[in-house]
């Protein structure tokens, strides 16, 4: 059965830092690969996915992440963090039934 | 707002009552998703609908049921409810029946409180 997870379920960064968020995958066919955002009494929001194609995606909000087959990865980054990234995100995979399998989430902190 | 429409945000109910989520999809979005969301157990998939059936079963329980109608709104209802029902219950919705090539949209969620 496919599996995610997410290191560390808090990250703490100052503003202007860079952003890594660590995401690791079990599956038994070719995943198909997302990172959602929840802010504060909110619903989930797609930031990326990978599903064929180039390895490296890019998202919304300046959030990229990279398919790594051969480590099975999907880290998600960002060059520099603002405050108004401060939330959780929850990394996904699809499993074999086709439904989206979420990890434990990592809540982002940043400090000004 | 995702196009997605959750109804009620929250809910305050009492232990051994029966309560019922409503979701409207995002318009042209065929498959609709129930999650919950709780503190010790995460994300969790309850149940998928495709277009009014039954497409997959996560770990729902007994006392719970959905169903999705004709004009593809879904229902989620909760029955005996226990304290440890207390959660987000979201619902999400997608084009595909299958491989979620699109991803999900996710609805805000809605509060379940039981006391």
């Amino acid at each position: 059965a496919q599996s995610v997870t997410q290191l560390g379920s808090h990250v703490s960064v100052s503003e202007g830092a860079l952003v890594l968020l660590r995401c690791n995958y079990s599956s038994s066919v070719p995943p198909y690969l997302f990172w959602y955002v929840q802010y504060p009494n909110q619903g989930l929001q797609l930031l990326l996915k990978y599903t064929t194609g180039a390895t490296l995606v890019k998202g919304i909000n300046g959030f990229e992440a990279e398919f790594k087959k051969s480590e099975t990865s999907f880290h998600l980054t960002k060059p520099s963090a603002h405050m108004s990234d401060a939330a959780e995100y929850f990394c996904a995979v699809t499993d074999s039934s086709y439904k989206l399998i979420f990890g434990s989430g990592t809540r982002l902190l940043v400090r000004p | 707002d995702s196009g997605v429409t959750q109804t009620p945000k929250h809910l305050i109910t009492a232990t051994g009552q029966r309560v019922t989520l409503r979701c409207s999809p995002r318009s042209g979005d065929l498959s609709v998703y129930w999650y919950q969301q709780s503190l010790d157990q995460g994300l969790q998939f309850l149940i998928q609908y495709y277009n009014g059936e039954e497409r997959a079963k996560g770990n729902i329980l007994e006392r719970f049921s959905a169903q999705q109608f004709p004009d593809l709104h879904s229902e989620l209802n909760l029955s005996s409810l226990e304290l440890g029902d207390s959660a987000l219950y979201f619902c999400a919705s997608s084009r595909s029946r299958d491989r979620a090539n699109y991803g999900y949209t996710f609805g805000s969620g809605t509060r379940l409180t039981v006391v």
